[in-house]
């Protein structure tokens, strides 16, 4: 069973904080990717990492940055955190194909 | 925008009935995906069809699919509390990306 964890389901921060989202995936997955997901928007994406050290700017990257150091591990992070990123943050990988997405159980982060 | 669009927005039907929703997308596509969301979780991939096929079923799922109109239905036949859920319809077009739409919820009431 492919398992894709990501580090909080709930999280509260305040403005101008720097947040780390961590994504953990165990099924040896070269692609991972970063949406969030906003009533009435549905899903958009902020990153996608093909490899190791290598990312793509999805349709949002602005005021995103990530990181991924190992291939099992994605961070997205949020340099000064603002109340218009509040919102749920999803982690998905896939395989090679780019066809099924696996996603992990998403984060609700709330920035005061 | 690629965004794929579901109709309805919301439906609520009796256990035991069909719920059909349907998907439009604006360009070309390589394949198109469904997804279950359960109590805002993280999606679950229901059922791929690919771009030369009409119809696929898994389950009590059946998946169309007209590229000429452009659109896809989902339809879940003798439906259960348990297919109460949001289902989101993503075209994927020639590249890594899927565009995922807002969703239809989707109620089965007791």
């Amino acid at each position: 069973d492919v398992k894709v964890t990501q580090s909080s389901r709930y999280l509260v921060k305040r403005t101008g904080e720097k947040v780390f989202l961590e994504c953990v995936q165990d099924m040896d997955h070269e692609n991972m990717f970063w949406y969030r997901q906003d009533p009435g928007l549905g899903l958009r994406l902020i990153y996608f990492s093909y490899d190791v050290k290598m990312k793509e700017k999805g349709d949002i990257p602005e005021g995103y940055s990530v990181s991924r150091e190992k291939k099992e591990r994605f961070s997205l992070i949020l340099e000064s955190a603002s109340t218009n990123q509040t919102s749920m943050y999803l982690c998905a990988t896939s395989g090679p194909s780019y066809n099924e997405q696996f996603f992990g159980p998403g984060t609700r982060l709330t920035v005061l | 925008s690629q965004q794929g669009e579901e109709d309805p927005q919301a439906l609520s039907i009796q256990e035991g009935e069909n719920a059909t929703m349907n998907c439009s997308y604006k360009t070309s596509i390589n394949n198109l995906q469904w997804y279950r969301q359960n109590s805002g979780r993280g999606l679950v991939h229901l059922i791929l069809i690919r771009s030369n096929e009409r119809e696929k079923h898994s389950g009590r799922l059946r998946v169309t699919l007209d590229t000429s109109k452009k659109s896809s239905s989902l339809l879940i036949t003798a439906s259960r509390a348990a297919d109460t859920a949001s289902y989101f319809c993503a075209p994927k077009h020639n590249d890594y990306k899927l565009s995922f739409g807002a969703g239809t919820t989707v109620t089965v009431r007791a």
